[in-house]
């Protein structure tokens, strides 16, 4: 079965460290993305993707970059973890243009100390 | 701005005992209403998605429905299983494929 998977699950990091979390879907979509997920903010979109070599900011980038080398693979950088950045993590796909259904992964819980 | 708008931001049921929960949107043009679950510890899980006012869709205990300003996910005789947050998203009035999100409502269904 298609499906998309997170890694890692958990994750502590130090402030300033860089990190980068991976996203892989094998549902074959075009489009990606990436939202983190807090407490009385709700989900979030960080960065997307409509393809390959395509990447596009969201509501709060800032402090997060993306790449897209392939179709499966959409890995999201934290070029210095803050604490600010500690979060839940999640990456989504879709498929075909316009308004369509997104499907989850499991999601990575970053803990930046 | 786009803006999604869910309540109550909390509710409990006892099981058996129907209720609604509302998700308001201020998008002009509505491209498509979403709804999601998502257990503790797990992404989102898509539920529905509703094109127009009027449109109805069921799932089990759920139902969802849409009108021009809101829409509804009533649940009948729920289940202590049916406790999850519930997400509603819109798509922008413009762009491609991205998704705006409601904070959700946190629904515990007691036995």
């Amino acid at each position: 079965d298609a499906e998309i998977t997170q890694s890692p699950r958990h994750k502590i990091t130090e402030t300033g460290r860089q990190v980068t979390l991976a996203c892989h879907q094998t549902w074959n979509h075009n489009n990606m993305f990436w939202y983190r997920q807090d407490l009385g903010h709700g989900l979030r979109l960080i960065h997307y993707s409509y393809g390959v070599q395509d990447t596009n900011k969201g509501e709060v980038s800032d402090g997060y970059s993306v790449s897209r080398s392939n179709t499966e693979d959409l890995p999201l950088t934290l070029e210095s973890a803050a604490s600010s950045q500690t979060s839940v993590y999640f990456c989504a796909s879709s498929d075909l243009a316009g308004a369509n259904t997104q499907y989850f992964g499991p999601g990575t819980r970053l803990t930046v100390l | 701005e786009d803006q999604v708008t869910q309540s109550p931001e909390a509710l409990r049921l006892q099981e058996g005992e129907s209720s609604s929960l509302n998700c308001s949107y201020t998008v002009s043009g509505l491209r498509g209403l979403f709804w999601y679950r998502q257990d503790p510890g797990k992404g989102p899980e898509f539920l529905f998605t509703l094109y127009s006012a009027g449109e109805e869709k069921e799932k089990e205990r759920l139902k969802a429905t849409l009108t021009k300003k809101e829409s509804f996910l009533h649940i009948t005789a729920p289940k202590p299983e049916d406790s999850a947050t519930y997400l509603c998203a819109v798509p922008p009035n413009s762009g491609y494929s991205t998704l705006t999100f409601g904070k959700g409502t946190m629904l515990l269904v007691s036995p």
